[in-house]
């Protein structure tokens, strides 16, 4: 079966660049899609199609797609980024979530 | 505004059976697949079905293949998922989600719903 694997956590500092990676086999021919999710609250989504942002998500986050790898790229991290992200995808008609990784803003 | 209610979770012993439902919403819920998604306690995010608007093309993950069947009404906007044969390992919050178009094996999920907790115990 299909396999998404991320980090288990990154941190990173206030206004830096934080950057979670998804690995896949060839995932860059297919799209990627990031949830983030808060302690107690359900996912939302934060970018879809690989790197389109929708309606109510800043400008700072960002994504690519391509060979194995998908990132997710927040730049000017603030403190309201910190949460689980998961990646996702789809392979063979099936829905396939990374394992998450938690992002840490100190 | 797009509003998805979970309901029917509950605590159910080992090889009984649960039928959740999801309230849709604040959108044209019949021209839209959905799914539903479930999170262990403290683990991630996991797949479980998704249906297309007509109900014509089904997916099921592995895991539950065999033992949980979505279906819907579009006269109702509502979703549902019959799990029978339980095991400990269903044990989750399970979450529905709105597709991005008519068809259940792509596109994104959004939003989700607040879920509703299933909790398989003796």
């Amino acid at each position: 079966s299909y396999e998404l694997t991320q980090p288990p956590s990154v941190s990173v500092s206030p206004g830096q660049t934080a950057s979670i990676t998804c690995s896949g086999d060839k995932l860059g021919v297919k799209y990627a899609y990031w949830y983030q999710q808060k302690p107690g609250q359900s996912p939302v989504l934060v970018l879809y199609q690989d790197s389109k942002r929708p309606s109510g998500i800043p400008e700072r986050f960002s994504g690519s797609n391509s060979g194995n790898t998908a990132t997710l790229t927040i730049s000017g991290t603030q403190a309201m980024d910190e949460a689980d992200y998961y990646c996702q995808a789809w392979d063979s008609s099936t829905g396939v979530f990374g394992g998450g990784t938690k992002l840490t803003v100190l | 505004e797009v509003q998805l209610v979970e309901s029917g979770g509950g605590l159910v012993q080992p090889g009984r059976s649960l039928r959740l439902s999801c309230a849709a919403s604040g959108f044209a819920f019949a021209d839209y697949a959905m799914h539903w998604v479930r999170q262990a306690p403290g683990k991630g995010l996991e797949w479980v079905s998704g249906i297309s608007w007509n109900s014509g093309s089904i997916a099921y993950a592995e895991s539950v293949k065999g033992r949980f069947t979505i279906s819907r009404d579009n006269a109702k906007n509502s979703l549902y998922l019959q799990m029978n044969s339980l095991r400990a390992e269903d044990t989750a919050l399970y979450y529905c989600a709105k597709a991005q178009g008519q068809d259940p094996y792509s596109g994104k999920f959004d939003p989700w719903g607040q879920g509703t907790l299933v909790t398989v115990s003796s």
